[in-house]
């Protein structure tokens, strides 16, 4: 059974910092690692999507790496501001019925 | 990328009613897949709803509690039965991009239920 974890639970940073958001998974047999966005009672904005066969994704100010034989993925944001706090949640895709597992979660905030 | 919109945004319902939620997509989907994520909780899957066939839920959730339909590729409801407090939680539904099944998913907004 895939497990999917998020460290740190939750991180508060000062406005500027660049920061990285870890998630790591048990089973390497993913087809892919999307990460999202969720603003409090709000539904999830996919950031992300690194397909198994690459090492990275950019957009931005935001980058996502893979290394999938270690079960680990990490969330680079540059720069951090305040409109960037919510919760990031990695998620990983695997085969046998098209289901996303989902991580625990990083609470990040970002302060003046 | 695809738009989804859901109703209601927001409920509050009273223990042992039922409460309907569709979801709406801009362009037509084969799967859709309706999530649960309790106060928080990170999210959970109920079930996978496939046009024209039953919906596949996963372990822990039954198709008398959580009916799903599936009338055409752009459409599909989620209905909380018999509610109880238990079942407050914000409900979303999600698509898998076109063009296969391992490609970017996208979420609605959410419909956040409380249930007294």
């Amino acid at each position: 059974k895939q497990e999917v974890t998020q460290i740190p639970a939750a991180l508060s940073v000062p406005e500027g910092e660049n920061l990285v958001l870890n998630c790591s998974f048990t089973d390497s047999a993913i087809y892919n690692l999307q990460w999202f966005r969720q603003d409090p009672g709000k539904g999830l904005t996919s950031l992300l999507l690194i397909q198994s066969s690459q090492r990275e994704q950019t957009s931005g100010r935001l980058n996502a790496s893979l290394d999938k034989s270690s079960g680990r993925s990490t969330l680079y944001i540059a720069a951090s501001q305040p409109g960037d706090s919510a919760t990031y949640l990695c998620a990983v895709f695997t085969g046998g019925g098209n289901k996303l597992t989902f991580g625990t979660g990083t609470q990040l905030k970002v302060e003046l | 990328s695809a738009v989804i919109s859901q109703k209601p945004s927001r409920d509050i319902c009273q223990r042992g009613t039922s409460l309907t939620i569709q979801c709406q997509v801009d362009s037509q989907v084969t799967m859709m897949f309706w999530y649960r994520q309790q106060p928080g909780q990170s999210l959970t899957l109920i079930a996978t709803a496939n046009q024209g066939s039953e919906a596949t839920y996963e372990s822990g959730f039954v198709i008398d509690k959580f009916p799903i339909s599936r009338p055409n590729l752009t459409f599909s409801t989620l209905t909380v039965s018999n509610m109880s407090p238990e079942d407050s939680s914000i409900y979303l539904c999600s698509v898998a991009a076109a063009g296969g099944s391992y490609n970017e998913q996208f979420f609605g907004p959410g419909t956040r239920l409380t249930v007294l």
